[in-house]
């Protein structure tokens, strides 16, 4: 079946570095892919999004490209803040399974002043 | 436009006691989900509506868990009793219609059984 794994965490950055939060899935067909960010005490937000391949999604420094070649969905910010610190999800909405989102199991990040 | 709502947002019960979670998704979106997060993890599908009807209730405890989405809109989801497990967040998500739409999610109830 569909699944998506991430890398484990607590990631643990100094502010201003380079962020990358590995993630790779399993799926049959197209499917699109998400990235979700939950703040603490807070519910999920959508981040980003990509629905083919090559394509590339960003939002708020953020980015992900859709890799098809290596079924991955990397996480990467060039300069991180300390209100980047969050739990970060990958999901992947498959075209055989309609309206059922896949998640990941989280990666904490905590970016240190 | 005003997001996904849902209420309460932290619950505090005995274990055997019934809980019952509401959510009002996003005007427009006829699909609903409720989703339940472990500590730790990522969400897990409970339930998916397709405006009244439940599409996908494979994932949902029925020995102890409802669910309902009357008229099509708001939602509720119950749980009798409780059991210690029963601890997480339980999140409402909507998203315009079946397939490759956005979901989005609301705030979350946050459930302790004690």
């Amino acid at each position: 079946g569909n699944s998506v794994t991430q890398m484990e965490g607590p990631v643990t950055l100094s502010e201003e570095a380079f962020l990358t939060i590995n993630c790779t899935y399993t799926a049959t067909g197209y499917p699109s892919l998400f990235w979700y960010v939950q703040y603490p005490g807070e519910g999920l937000q959508l981040l980003l999004k990509a629905t083919k391949a090559d394509d590339k999604g960003s939002n708020k420094g953020f980015e992900a490209t859709y890799r098809k070649e290596t079924t991955s969905f990397h996480l990467e910010k060039g300069s991180v803040q300390v209100s980047d610190s969050a739990v970060y999800f990958c999901a992947l909405h498959g075209s055989s399974n309609t309206g059922k989102l896949i998640f990941g199991q989280g990666t904490t990040l905590q970016v240190k002043p | 436009e005003a997001g996904v709502v849902q209420s309460p947002r932290y619950k505090i019960i005995e274990k055997k006691q019934p809980v019952a979670f509401w959510c009002n998704p996003i005007s427009g979106h006829n699909t609903l989900y409720w989703y339940r997060q472990n500590l730790g993890q990522g969400p897990e599908l409970l339930i998916r509506y397709e405006n009244e009807e439940a599409v996908d209730d494979s994932q949902l405890p029925k020995d102890r868990f409802s669910a309902e989405r009357l008229k099509g809109v708001d939602s509720t989801l119950k749980i009798q009793p409780a059991e210690l497990g029963d601890s997480a967040v339980y999140l409402c998500a909507s998203s315009l219609e079946e397939g490759r739409n956005t979901i989005y999610f609301g705030e979350g109830s946050w459930l302790t059984v004690v």
